[in-house]
């Protein structure tokens, strides 16, 4: 079983659509969660952290559920420049992160 | 403030050289990791060093190494490379190791032939 695991999609969406990516996660010892969004041939750049209670930035809003370690991450009222890949990131305190294979969105006029 | 910064941008090897890549970490983070990234995939760990020792270490053969010097820049060493080593190598700086979000820089897109 991988360690964090996504829905590769792609999901294509038309603009103003609500999209929801998921995200599970293996080690229940994990302790901190991201979620980043990379570009095509870009580096991975920082999109929000993920808490225990949810958090909501925008129009992205993220939730964690520690007892079944799952993550998610909704987008509402898409946009065109939303199109990107999509890596759920979990850290285990003082180690490095890993990444799932990340999500593609692709939103369409 | 300047990001993470990599070099080179690009890079271009045969099967059984060896690469040095480099970077910087912005100002004031003494942790650095890196990276690969095989199109497709996530980022893979490799090293995670934190004021000049490694805390760290994925999966990956011996012919990786890595080094971080008293400035915190770091180098990432790969020998004997293989087509298979062809990736976006990434190096990501935090403040620490704790659970604070890393930070990337631009990667450096290596090929083998």
């Amino acid at each position: 079983r991988k360690e964090v695991e996504q829905d590769p999609g792609p999901f294509n969406v038309p603009e103003g659509a609500t999209v929801a990516f998921n995200c599970t996660y293996s080690n229940s010892a994990s302790q901190s969660f991201f979620w980043y969004r990379q570009d095509c041939r870009k580096e991975p750049k920082l999109l929000m952290s993920v808490y225990s209670s949810g958090n909501e930035d925008g129009r992205f809003t993220a939730q964690l559920n520690r007892a079944s370690q799952y993550i998610s991450l909704l987008i509402r009222d898409s946009k065109l420049s939303d199109s990107a890949t999509y890596l759920c990131v979990v850290k285990e305190g003082n180690n490095d992160m890993r990444f799932g294979a990340g999500t593609r969105l692709t939103v369409k006029p | 403030d300047a990001g993470v910064t990599q070099s080179p941008t690009h890079l271009i090897k045969t099967r059984g050289q060896h690469v040095t890549l480099r970077c910087s970490p912005i100002s004031g983070h003494k942790s650095v990791s890196w990276y690969q990234q095989v199109l497709g995939q996530g980022p893979q760990f490799i090293f995670q060093y934190y004021e000049k020792e490694e805390r760290g270490r994925g999966n990956f053969p011996d012919r990786f190494s890595a080094r971080q010097f008293p400035n915190y820049s770091s180098e990432l060493n790969v020998n004997a490379l293989l087509l298979g080593d062809s990736a976006l190598y990434l190096c990501a700086s935090s403040p620490r190791t704790d659970n604070q979000p890393q930070h990337f820089g631009d990667g450096t897109r290596l090929s083998i032939l």
